[in-house]
């Protein structure tokens, strides 16, 4: 079974400071990882993810998430954060074997980037 | 682009009704999900979909029946609604396969009174 924990449920920075949200997963082999945000009433939009390759991947909007297989996390980060960067960030993981796609869900951290 | 949509955006129905809740998508995609989202437990899978006519339970699947008669729908149905079930409800499809990006639409709220 695959799980994922967020720690933290809610972060609050000032905007142009760095970003990192925490990500751990628990696999029994190396997943497939994800990072959703969902702005206030829509639904998720992929910010990134990783298959293999190299740890360190770019997504959309200048955020990066690094892959450790050591310390089985996937933290995401950010250099300087935007107010409208404010939104409910998921870390997903996926074992993507046979046909499906099922993806497990992180409880969520709440973002608040104040002016 | 495709898009997701979600019917009705916000239903409101009585303890123990039968309730629906339906999804369209246009990217052509196998693939459809229900989650349902409550507040500081991240998103459950309830049911997915790798074809039409095809149903898949998730971790959530109990006091829900779900259907996908078309390739681009896939309904879900609460079968006793209950006051514990207000939560917002969200459908998402991907192409079939593993790793595939999910694409969400905008969720359903439901309240129970």
């Amino acid at each position: 079974a695959q799980s994922v924990t967020q720690p933290d449920a809610r972060v609050t920075v000032s905007e142009g400071a760095s970003l990192q949200l925490r990500c751990k997963y628990s696999s029994s082999v190396t997943p497939y990882l994800f990072w959703y945000v969902q702005y206030p009433r829509q639904g998720l939009q992929l910010l990134l993810k990783y298959y293999s390759g190299d740890p360190v991947v770019q997504g959309v909007n200048g955020f990066e998430a690094e892959f450790s297989k050591s310390n089985s996390s996937f933290h995401l980060r950010k250099a300087s954060v935007h107010w409208s960067d404010s939104a409910v960030y998921f870390c997903a993981v996926s074992m993507a074997t046979g046909g499906n796609n099922k993806l497990t869900f992180g409880q969520g951290t709440v973002l608040s980037v104040i002016p | 682009g495709g898009i997701i949509t979600q019917t009705p955006k916000f239903l409101i129905g009585q303890e123990g009704q039968k309730l629906t809740l339906k999804c369209q998508q246009n990217f052509n995609h196998d693939t459809m999900y229900w989650y349902r989202q409550d507040s500081g437990k991240g998103l459950r899978l309830i049911y997915y979909s790798i074809t039409e006519n095809d149903l898949q339970k998730g971790d959530l699947s109990e006091g829900y029946d779900a259907s996908r008669e078309k390739k681009s729908s896939f309904s879900l149905t609460v079968t006793s609604a209950q006051k514990n079930e207000m939560a917002v409800f969200l459908c998402a499809s991907s192409i079939a396969g593993g790793a595939r990006t999910l694409y969400f639409g905008s969720g359903t709220r439901l309240t129970v009174l």
